[in-house]
């Protein structure tokens, strides 16, 4: 599995959009990129997935360069809500049923 | 949306006494369930695989004696921590796999039990 690296914390205000980069050198032809979210004291929850290009839905945005060598997820005017940690996981979606591999996080912090 | 529950939310025991943690999948079938071991900032890490009607694979330095995994039926999977100690009080997280899909996103977390060891 590919490895990832985020940054490990960041910090906004309310209303604004937020990126969080990661880094995916090794990241093969037929891995997928996915984003989850996770608040204290609950399990992750799914954000956004994408191959390449831009995915957008009604949480988030996820941009990926031609080469695919990173990602970002990007938050449109975050909320305290948003306050959480976000996950970057690289993986072949043909092969589910492995777990997903879960690197540090990106800890965002949202202030008023 | 899929549903993965997890009970009980919080449990605080005593050393040497043994805890069961049950994982369900409420409005799908899952053959596959994953359980991952959160410590305080730290990220998740998968303990182990758990499949329907078969022995779980558990990963290298998760004892699988201490933690027993039992996947009986489609829609629930256990796991019972034996003879605890206060360093195996973490955050528990299963995971299930809805039974055919493919893609990788299709992993539904449960809300997490805590387990507190004294």
């Amino acid at each position: 599995l590919a490895k990832t690296t985020q940054p490990i914390s960041m910090d906004s205000y309310e209303g604004q959009e937020v990126n969080i980069t990661c880094s995916h050198n090794n990241i093969a032809t037929n891995d997928y990129i996915t984003w989850y979210q996770q608040f204290p004291s609950q399990g992750p929850r799914f954000i956004i997935q994408g191959y390449k290009t831009k995915v957008t839905n009604e949480v988030a945005s996820l941009f990926i360069p031609a080469d695919r060598k990173s990602s970002t997820l990007s938050l449109p005017r975050v909320s305290l809500s948003d306050t959480a940690v976000y996950y970057c996981l690289v993986g072949d979606s043909a092969a589910g049923r492995r777990a997903l591999t879960f690197g540090s996080g990106t800890r965002l912090q949202v202030q008023p | 949306g899929a549903v993965v529950s997890q009970h009980p939310s919080r449990v605080i025991c005593k050393s040497g006494t043994s805890v069961k943690i049950e994982c369900r999948s409420l409005d799908f079938q899952a053959t596959t369930m994953f359980w991952y071991r959160q410590f305080p900032k730290q990220s998740l890490m998968l303990m182990a695989t758990s499949n329907e009607g078969s022995k779980a694979t558990y990963e290298q330095g998760v004892e699988k004696d201490k933690f027993l995994i039992n996947h009986a039926s489609l829609t629930l999977s256990t796991l019972t921590v034996t003879s605890a100690h206060p360093e195996d009080s973490s955050f528990y997280i299963c995971s299930a796999r809805a039974s055919g899909s493919l893609s990788s996103y299709e992993q539904y977390f449960g809300p997490g039990t805590r387990l507190t060891v004294t």
